[in-house]
C-alpha cells in the first residue's frame, strides 16, 4: 500500500499562475483534506470532502478550488497564484466517522509563488 | 471559534530529559483529541484520546487528557536526539457535518541535542 501519495513534491509559480495538486489514497477512505503549513500556525484546513461527490470549505479556502473526482482522488486548484499561498501542502485521508478520526497524510508540496 | 493552543512552542532539551508537552483547547463539540509527531515530512500518528483520565502509552511516548479542564499532555522520559520533531495536537469534532476534521494547534518544536 503507498497510502497517501501526492504530486508535484515542489512546485515554483509566477504570481497569477495557476496548477492543481493531485492527491490519491489507496486505503478505501471516505474522506479527504487539504491542509496548508506555515511557520508557527500549525496545519489548517483549506477544504474536506467527506465523501465521494461531496465537497465543503474549511479554516481558509479563498483562493483555492477541489475536485474530489472518485473515492481515491482529491485534487486541489489554484487559478491565480498569490505569493500569500506560498506554503507546504498536505493531503490527508480518514474514515471521518465516529471514533475513528485519525487521517493519514501525505509527503507534502512545497509550493512557491513569485 | 475553535481553538487549540499549543505551549511551549519550542523546547531544547538533552539526550536523557523527560519532557512535557501541554495541549488546551476551547472547541464545539469535542470528541477526541489527537497527538501527531512530524519530522521532515508528514505528520506520522501517535495517539487518539476520547476519554479522560486514561492514559496511553506507547514506549517513551504517553499522553493523558483531563476533559473537564480541556486540556492533554503528551510526555516523553529519556528524550534521544531521533524524538527532534514538531508535535502537533488535534481536536476531533462530532457531529453535524464536522465529518471527521480536524483542528490542530500550532505545534511544539523539540530539539534534543546529544
Amino acid at each position: 500500500n503507498a497510502g497517501v501519495t501526492q504530486t508535484p513534491k515542489f512546485q515554483v509559480l509566477k504570481t497569477g499562475q495557476s496548477m492543481t495538486l493531485q492527491c490519491a489514497q489507496d486505503m478505501n477512505h471516505n474522506s479527504m483534506y487539504w491542509y496548508r503549513q506555515d511557520p508557527g500556525m500549525g496545519l489548517r484546513l483549506i477544504y474536506y470532502s467527506a465523501s465521494e461527490g461531496t465537497t465543503d470549505k474549511g479554516e481558509v479556502p479563498n483562493g483555492y478550488n477541489v475536485s474530489r473526482l472518485n473515492k481515491r482522488e482529491f485534487s486541489l486548484r489554484l487559478e491565480s497564484a498569490a505569493p500569500s499561498q506560498t506554503s507546504v501542502y498536505f493531503c490527508a485521508s480518514g474514515w471521518g466517522s465516529t471514533l475513528r478520526d485519525t487521517q493519514y497524510f501525505g509527503p507534502g508540496t512545497r509550493l512557491t509563488v513569485l | 471559534e475553535d481553538k487549540v493552543v499549543q505551549s511551549p512552542l519550542s523546547l531544547v532539551v538533552h539526550e536523557g530529559d523527560t519532557v512535557t508537552l501541554n495541549c488546551s483547547y476551547e472547541v464545539t463539540n469535542f470528541r477526541s483529541l489527537l497527538w501527531y509527531k512530524q519530522e521532515k515530512k508528514a505528520p506520522t500518528f501517535l495517539f487518539m484520546l476520547t476519554s479522560s483520565g486514561i492514559e496511553k502509552k506507547s514506549g517513551r511516548l504517553s499522553s493523558i487528557l483531563d476533559k473537564k479542564e480541556l486540556f492533554s499532555i503528551l510526555n516523553i522520559t529519556a528524550t534521544q536526539t531521533g524524538d527532534s520533531a514538531i508535535y502537533l495536537c488535534a481536536v476531533g469534532h462530532a457531529g453535524g457535518t464536522s465529518y471527521g476534521k480536524l483542528t490542530f494547534g500550532q505545534g511544539t518544536i523539540l530539539t534534543v541535542h546529544p
